[in-house]
C-alpha cells in the first residue's frame, strides 16, 4: 500500500535557524508533490508543489523543496525560520490510481518557533 | 471568490445515529474530495466525487457515503456512527484543469458522545 513518512513529528526551534522536514513515500508509479501548513485556527494551504521539470521547488514564505526520485524523498526546507511559521506541516503524494489522483498525507510534523 | 465552504462548522452527536456534512466547493472546481483528520494526524481519504458520482474511494466502511450535486456541491453521510468517527472532516475540491491541487475548506468538528 502506499504510504507517506514524515521522520519528524516535532521540531521547536529559535527564530533564525534553518528548517528542514524529511518526507518520504512508497509508491512506484507516477506521482505529484504538496507541502501543505495549517497556521494554528486556520485551514490548510498550499505552501509548494511540485509535478515535473526542475526538482528544486520553490513556494510561499522562503519555503522550498527537493524532489529526488531515487530517494523517494520530497523534503522542506527554510533557511531562516521565523515565529510566524509555527504551524503544522504536511507532506501530500498524489498518486494515480485507477485513472484518478488521491493524494496521501504524511501524519504532520509539528513546528513551534521561540521569538 | 468563496473558497471551499462547509457547514456547519461543530456537531455533537452520540453513537448510532446519523449525520450529513455539507461542502461547496471554490468556483470552477468540479471535483470533491473528503478527508478525515483525527487529532494529532495527517488527513486520510475517504473519497472524492466527479461528475456526481464516486470516482475513488479510500480504505473506510460502506457507513461512509457521499453525494455529488450537479452544482458540485456535496454531501457526505455517516451511519450508525462510533465514537472513533469523531474528528476533523475536510472537504477539498480541484480541478483537472488546475492539476488537480487540493484547496482545503476549514472543516466540521464532529464529536461522537
Amino acid at each position: 500500500a502506499q504510504s507517506v513518512s514524515q521522520h519528524n513529528h516535532h521540531v521547536i526551534l529559535s527564530e533564525a535557524a534553518s528548517l528542514e522536514l524529511g518526507c518520504n513515500y512508497s509508491y512506484g508509479g507516477t506521482v505529484n508533490l504538496f507541502w501543505y501548513v495549517q497556521y494554528p485556527g486556520q485551514h490548510l494551504q498550499l505552501l509548494l508543489k511540485y509535478f515535473s521539470g526542475d526538482p528544486l521547488v520553490k513556494g510561499i514564505k522562503g519555503f522550498e523543496a527537493e524532489f529526488i526520485k531515487s530517494k523517494f524523498s520530497f523534503n522542506l526546507r527554510k533557511p531562516s525560520v521565523q515565529w510566524s511559521d509555527t504551524a503544522e506541516y504536511f507532506c501530500a503524494v498524489g498518486m494515480i490510481s485507477g485513472g484518478s489522483y488521491i493524494p496521501t498525507f504524511g501524519r504532520g510534523t509539528s513546528l513551534i518557533v521561540h521569538p | 471568490d468563496a473558497g471551499v465552504t462547509q457547514s456547519p462548522t461543530h456537531l455533537i452527536k452520540t453513537r448510532g445515529q446519523q449525520v450529513t456534512l455539507r461542502c461547496s466547493p471554490k468556483s470552477g472546481h468540479d471535483t470533491v474530495s473528503w478527508y478525515q483528520q483525527a487529532l494529532g494526524q495527517g488527513p486520510q481519504f475517504i473519497f472524492q466525487y466527479y461528475e456526481e458520482e464516486e470516482r475513488q474511494r479510500g480504505n473506510f466502511p460502506d457507513r461512509f457515503s457521499g453525494h455529488q450535486f450537479p452544482n458540485y456541491s456535496s454531501e457526505l453521510n455517516v451511519n450508525a456512527l462510533l465514537l472513533g468517527d469523531s474528528a476533523l472532516y475536510l472537504c477539498a475540491s480541484s480541478s483537472d484543469r488546475e492539476g488537480n491541487e487540493q484547496f482545503f475548506g476549514p472543516g466540521t468538528r464532529l464529536t461522537v458522545l
